[in-house]
């Protein structure tokens, strides 16, 4: 059984460009979070879908965006990337009602 | 909203020896409360949780936590430790109504497990 697999592992992007992360749920999982890990910190809550929907938000400008797909995998979206969006970005699935998220390895982002 | 202090940014113990690593939280409401562990460029794992119930909860490889709602802590120990549970800790803590996918982090103690 696959857990949570996230692609790319790295990139690298320079500023004002834009980029996609991917993650597909452990298996049995219809929810999605992600979050953003900046170097020396706590991860971060950037979102979460369900059903296709954006259900709850962090404090993250609406240049973040994200999507889920019908098979649940989801992608997270950065736009007019900035120096500090530099970040593992971590995607998190769990079963709707129950209480474990499982974490993928996360996408390490590098904004020149 | 909630908020987590991770006393501790770094924690260096000997081989053998016991560790705690300390979380306190604030919060208008009751939470819940999490702590997890990330081994070098890898993603997190959970070790342990407290929803309900015990007030001592029991984790993954030897790992224990109280949960003390008169302090607002949740410290987190080990009686002995190993070379190989170095890594970055992090408390964690979710308000009841938010449910557990929306966790607040704490910055992180770094164990550092030393022969």
């Amino acid at each position: 059984d696959a857990g949570v697999t996230q692609s790319p592992t790295h990139l690298i992007k320079t500023r004002g460009q834009q980029v996609t992360l991917r993650c597909s749920p452990k298996s049995g999982h219809d929810t999605v979070s992600w979050y953003q890990q900046a170097l020396g910190q706590g991860p971060q809550f950037i979102f979460q879908y369900y059903e296709e929907e954006e259900r709850q938000r962090g404090n993250f400008p609406d240049r973040f965006s994200g999507h889920q797909f019908p098979n649940y995998s989801s992608e997270l979206n950065v736009n007019a990337l900035l120096l500090g969006d530099s970040a593992l970005y971590l995607c998190a699935s769990s079963p709707r009602e129950s209480g474990e998220l499982f974490f993928g390895e996360g996408s390490r982002l590098t904004v020149l | 909203a909630q908020s987590v202090t991770q006393l501790d940014s770094q924690v260096p113990v000997f081989e053998e020896a016991p560790v705690e690593l300390r979380c306190n939280y604030s919060s208008s409401v009751s939470v819940y409360l999490f702590w997890y562990v990330q081994y070098p460029n890898q993603g997190l794992q959970l070790l342990l949780k407290y929803l309900s119930g015990s007030t001592l909860v029991k984790g993954i490889n030897g790992f224990e936590a109280e949960f003390n709602k008169s302090q607002t802590s949740f410290h987190l120990r080990k009686p002995s430790v190993h070379i190989s549970d170095t890594a970055e800790y992090f408390c964690a803590v979710s308000d009841m109504n938010s449910g557990y996918s929306t966790l607040t982090f704490g910055k992180g103690t770094m164990l550092l497990v030393s022969p």
